[in-house]
Parts: structure tokens; sequence; C-alpha cells
């Protein structure tokens, strides 16, 4: 059971858009960073949005991001087939001192 | 090209030992926190240990006690030496470069290893 809650899968087709929901608590997502890693098949994570909503350079303003109270989101636009991927969330836990992740949600391109 | 390589991982019997390296490049390792994250089979990001650019380190609570981490900022290396293994512990091993120094200001990490797998079995 993950400290942050993703829906385990989401599907669009190509040209739509998509949003992945992640849900914490007061101790995590409230008052800290969240941050989103792409984890393409059998590759590495790798960072698509930080601090909230910013998308570090490379990645495209397809990708966006918010943050609200104890939950943030993530949304795809102008779904392409290689988005196919595994989307997780991540926030600093308090009661922890690192990060804890959402379970990852399992994005397919129809 | 900023990168950082594991290696080290390996099959190694219930309570055994094991050392994991991971070289960086492309950056001034000695300004940034560094961190170690696993992800068993089929599972989740689960966070290990890290240690900031001060040599401060921390633990999650799974790994306390049996798990090190160390780094050498003249040779731009991290290690994590594990100790006591379970089969729990089994899992691909990421080495994980943090967003700025001090590991408990709450930043996340920005650039992932490809991962070392670690493999706990009689």
């Amino acid at each position: 059971q993950s400290v942050l809650t993703q829906p385990p899968s989401v599907s669009g087709t190509p040209g739509q858009r998509v949003t992945i929901s992640c849900s914490g608590s007061e101790s995590n997502i409230a008052g800290n960073y969240v941050y989103w890693y792409r984890q393409l098949p059998g590759a590495a994570p790798k960072l698509l949005i930080h601090r909230n909503n910013q998308r570090p350079s490379g990645v495209p303003d397809r990708f966006s991001a918010s943050r609200s109270a104890t939950s943030a989101s993530l949304a795809i636009s102008g779904l392409r087939p290689e988005d196919e991927a595994d989307y997780y969330c991540s926030a600093w836990e308090e009661s922890l001192g690192g990060p804890v992740f959402g379970g990852g949600t399992k994005l397919t391109v129809l | 090209e900023v990168q950082v390589v594991e290696s080290g991982g390996g099959l190694v019997q219930p309570g055994g030992s094991l050392r994991l390296s991971c070289e960086a490049s492309g950056f001034t390792f000695s300004k940034f926190a560094m961190s170690w994250v696993r992800q068993a089979p089929g599972k989740g990001l689960e966070w290990v240990s890290a240690i900031s650019a001060g040599g401060t380190t921390y633990y999650a609570a799974s790994v306390k006690g049996r798990f090190t981490i160390s780094r050498d900022n003249s040779k731009d290396t991290l290690d994590l030496h594990m100790n006591s293994l379970r089969a729990e512990d089994t899992a691909i091993y990421y080495c994980a470069k943090g967003e700025v120094s001090e590991w408990l200001l709450r930043y996340g990490m920005d650039v992932w290893g490809q991962g070392t797998t670690v493999t706990v079995s009689s």
C-alpha cells in the first residue's frame, strides 16, 4: 500500500488529453514539492515535472502538473504512442525523512 | 552529460552482504545530495537512503542498521553497503542525484541511473 494514491491505469487515444491524479495527506503533499517521474518499460525513472509544476529542460509543454492542498495531478495533452509508460508521483514525507511515491499509473495509448 | 552509473548488483544468500557503487559524471558531485531508491520486481518505487553533500546520512526504517551509505567526493562515487540481506531486499537499486546539496531541504531527485539488480535468495 503506497502512501500516495494513484489510479493503477489510465488510457487514451492519440491526440487526447489524459490526467493522472495523486492523493496524499498533510504530512506529504501539503507543504512539500510534488515530483512526477516517467518510467518507460524496462528503463529507469526519468524526471518529468519537478517542484509541483516545473518542466525540466527537454520536457515538452504537452506535460503539465498542478498541486492543490493534499493532492496533485499530471496532465498529458496531444497523447502520443510513445507516452505509454508508468508514471509516478512523489513528495517528501515528514514522518519518513525522505520521499514517498505513488503506486504508479500505467498509461496505455489505444 | 549529467549521468550516474550503478554497479555491484548480484545474487546473494539471505544474511549476506553486498556493496553497490554509483559513479557520477557531468556535474559537481560534491555539491549535491545523493540517494538510493529501489524497485522490487513488479512493484513501485521505494526510497532507501540518502546522503547530503556534507555527508549527513538518512535511511528508511526498513534498512536502518543494515545498510550504510557513503560518498567519496574525490572520486565522484556513492556507495551502499548492504548487510544482513533479506529476500524482501530483492530489487533494482537506482542511484539518483538530488536537486540540491542538503537532503533535508525536501527537494527531489533529478537524474537517475539505469539501476543494478540485487537478488537475495538461497
